[in-house]
């Protein structure tokens, strides 16, 4: 167990829908980061936050948007959903603002399926 | 464009072989994390190399950071069943909140 909270573990939604997915992190981390996971693409850098400000922009859609708020906790919000948006998403935190030697903690994932 | 090359994507082994795989890339990285990631869970942190040319063993595994800190390799001795996942790797860059990762080699351990 990692520490890292995400919630819902699984989602199943429709086509242009918005959906929400929630990350809780480790005690004492200040950095979250959200990733997507695909088979082709493999684990994509979408956003990073520490302590409540955006810290770095990766391949994020401008239809996906985040938020960090003042109890760390972190949303991903993911809205006119595509097929192709259908993958494993990811939050993963550190202690501080992050960099190569720090240890990220990946939470369990949400898995998100778009019919 | 994928900065980090690793290969082979899927190997699938007998227990008690022994295995290396790769990660490469044309940039030079500060640090090279190895992660290891088994199904229905995220990814866990095996080890961070930071000085080119370094080498460190964890158990059975042996990982080493390239001299120009442009590839790194980890090998496995003696595999067992417990040992497959999907290993991914992580540039991590000077100045650079985030991490690149590899798409992942896939290890298939049989008993």
């Amino acid at each position: 167990d990692s520490g890292v909270t995400q919630t819902p573990k699984h989602l199943i939604t429709a086509t242009g829908q918005r959906v929400t997915l929630r990350c809780s992190p480790r005690s004492g981390d200040l950095s979250v980061y959200w990733y997507q996971q695909s088979l082709d693409q493999g684990l994509q850098f979408l956003i990073q936050y520490y302590n409540g400000e955006e810290r770095a922009k990766g391949n994020i859609l401008e239809r996906f948007s985040a938020q960090q708020f003042p109890d760390l906790h972190s949303e991903l919000n993911l809205s006119s959903l595509e097929l192709g948006d259908s993958a494993l998403y990811f939050c993963a935190s550190s202690v501080g603002f992050g960099g190569g030697q720090e240890t990220q903690y990946f939470g369990p994932g949400t898995r998100l399926l778009v019919l | 464009t994928q900065l980090l090359e690793q290969s082979p994507q899927f190997l699938s082994i007998q227990e008690g072989e022994n295995l290396t795989v790769y990660c490469n890339s044309s940039s030079v990285f500060s640090s090279l994390q190895w992660y290891r990631q088994e199904p229905g869970e995220g990814p866990v942190l095996l080890v961070t190399v930071v000085t080119g040319g370094e080498v460190k063993k964890l158990k059975r595994l042996t990982f080493q950071f390239g001299d120009a800190r442009k590839d790194s390799s980890l090998h496995i001795t003696a595999a067992q069943p417990g040992d497959t996942g999907l290993y991914l790797c992580a540039g991590g860059k000077s100045g650079y909140s985030t991490l690149t990762f590899g798409k992942g080699t896939m290890l298939l351990v049989s008993p």
